[in-house]
C-alpha cells in the first residue's frame, strides 16, 4: 500500500529559480516527515525533517512545509543549483513504529 | 569516521539460491534497518535490528531473515531467491532505533536474480 506518494516522477527547473517537490500521505498516524536526496551509486542522504507539531522548517536554501489537514508536504529549494540535481525521496514515520515509509521519489534536474 | 558500509557492491544469483548481504553501521550507531528498493520505486522497509533482536518487520515473507551481531553489524539473508527479489538493498543505521532518529544509509548492494 502506497502510504506516501510522490506523484511527479521528474521535475526540471532553471538554475537560480525555485524547485518545489510535493508529497502526499494517507496515514494520519504519521507524525514525523523527512526528505532524503539520492545521487547515483550512493545511498539516500538526509536533507531536512519536520515534526507534525510544526508547519514549516527551514535550513538554508531548503524549506519543508507541512499541511496536516491536507496530508501534504512540500520541499522548496531556493535558489536551485545544478548540484541539487538528484532523486528526492519523501519519507514518513509514526511514533509507535520503527519503520519509515518512502515515496517513489522525484528526479530533480537543475539546468545551468 | 567511516559511514555505513555494505558488501558486496553487486551480486548475481540464480533463482532458488540463497544470498547473504552485510552491513556495518556508522560508528556510534546501534540500530540497523534494511530496505529493498526496486527499480523506479522508493525504499521499502524490510526490518530493523536493535540489541541483536528484530524489533520491527515490514511486509516481507519469511524468506527474508536477518541477524545483528554484538558489534552492531548486521546481515540480511534471503532464501529461495525469486526473480522479483532483484533490487538494490539498502542498509541504514541510527542511534537508538525508531523512525524519529535520522538514519544514515549505505550505498547499497545491487542484487540481480537470473
Amino acid at each position: 500500500d502506497q502510504q506516501v506518494k510522490q506523484n511527479s516522477p521528474s521535475l526540471s527547473v532553471q538554475e537560480g529559480r525555485i524547485s518545489i517537490l510535493n508529497c502526499d500521505y494517507t496515514n494520519s498516524m504519521f507524525d514525523y516527515f523527512l526528505w532524503y536526496k539520492k545521487y547515483p551509486a550512493e545511498g539516500p542522504t538526509f536533507l531536512i525533517s519536520i515534526s507534525s507539531i510544526k508547519d514549516k522548517n527551514e535550513d538554508g536554501r531548503f524549506t519543508v512545509f507541512l499541511n496536516k489537514s491536507a496530508k501534504h508536504l512540500s520541499l522548496h529549494i531556493v535558489p536551485s543549483q545544478p548540484g541539487d540535481s538528484a532523486v528526492y525521496f519523501c519519507a514518513a514515520s509514526a511514533r509507535l513504529n520503527n519503520d519509515m515509509r518512502f515515496g517513489a521519489g522525484t528526479r530533480l534536474t537543475v539546468k545551468p | 569516521d567511516a559511514g555505513v558500509t555494505q558488501s558486496p557492491t553487486h551480486l548475481i544469483k540464480t533463482r532458488g539460491q540463497q544470498v547473504t548481504l552485510r552491513c556495518s553501521p556508522k560508528s556510534g550507531h546501534d540500530t540497523v534497518s534494511w530496505y529493498q528498493q526496486a527499480l523506479g520505486q522508493g525504499p521499502q522497509f524490510i526490518f530493523q535490528y536493535y540489541e541483536e533482536e528484530e524489533r520491527q518487520r515490514g511486509n516481507f515473507p519469511d524468506r527474508f531473515s536477518g541477524h545483528q551481531f554484538p558489534n552492531y553489524s548486521s546481515e540480511l539473508n534471503v532464501n529461495a531467491l525469486l526473480l522479483g527479489d532483484s533490487a538494490l538493498y539498502l542498509c541504514a543505521s541510527s542511534e537508538g532505533g525508531g523512525g524519529y532518529n535520522e538514519q544514515f544509509f549505505g550505498p547499497g548492494t545491487r542484487l540481480t536474480v537470473l
